[in-house]
């Protein structure tokens, strides 16, 4: 079965540096999403992408964080300089064009631990 | 931003009887529900949907009601197994709202199958 992946499964980084955290979507799936959830906290929304471009953000998502389709299978997510409360589960979701529900795929997360 | 709530944060439940899982929503552009089940290290799976036009959706041992005059939901599973023990997620979205059609989540239910 499809499955989304998100490498790598836990980041380790000093407050300040760059991360990209990586996902491979399913393969035909043409919307794609960042979520974080903070330990002890609820899944949120960070920015939902489709057809190259951001459709829509949340207030987190500010211009520190960027989101890219660099080929035709990777989406990313950086991080320009983390800060302590980025630390989190950052999950990577996909939707096919043909959902009835909006049923989002989800990856199985990376952990970003910024010291 | 309390749009998704699920105020019980634990459930137990014997093996073979029915689990209950509760949701509760206030944002009226919401008609797309969907639950989740998450394992501790792994990212959200998806169990269920349902459309606002519909009351009721079956999945084998899972059925997702809805009542729109309330704006609750309930997530029923029968019958329930030690392998259901999770944390389940409530999730809600709003399609005519446009943007990436971004799922809101609700904090959680921690359900224990006990034998």
């Amino acid at each position: 079965e499809p499955e989304v992946t998100q490498t790598p499964s836990h980041q380790v980084t000093q407050m300040g540096q760059e991360v990209i955290l990586r996902c491979v979507p399913i393969s035909n799936h043409l919307y794609f999403y960042w979520y974080r959830q903070i330990l002890g906290q609820k899944v949120e929304f960070l920015v939902s992408f489709y057809n190259n471009e951001i459709s829509e953000k949340s207030e987190i998502f500010d211009d520190q964080f960027s989101v890219e389709r660099p080929d035709g299978s990777n989406f990313t997510l950086k991080i320009r300089s983390t800060k302590l409360e980025d630390s989190a589960m950052y999950f990577c979701a996909s939707k096919s064009a043909g959902t009835p529900y909006n049923e989002q795929f989800f990856g199985p997360g990376t952990r970003l631990t910024v010291l | 931003d309390q749009q998704v709530k699920q105020n019980s944060p634990s459930l137990s439940v014997q093996e073979g009887r029915i689990s209950i899982l509760n949701c509760d929503y206030t944002n009226s552009m919401f008609d797309y529900f969907l639950w989740y089940k998450k394992y501790p290290a792994e990212g959200p799976t998806f169990l269920i949907s349902i459309s606002s036009i519909k009351d009721k959706n079956e999945d084998g041992r899972f059925t997702v009601f809805l009542n729109k005059s309330a704006k609750h939901l309930s997530l029923h599973i029968v019958p329930s197994q030690p392998g259901d023990s999770a944390v389940y997620f409530c999730a809600a979205s709003a399609s005519l709202t446009g943007g990436g059609n971004k799922l809101t989540f609700g904090t959680g239910t921690q359900l224990k199958v006990e034998l």
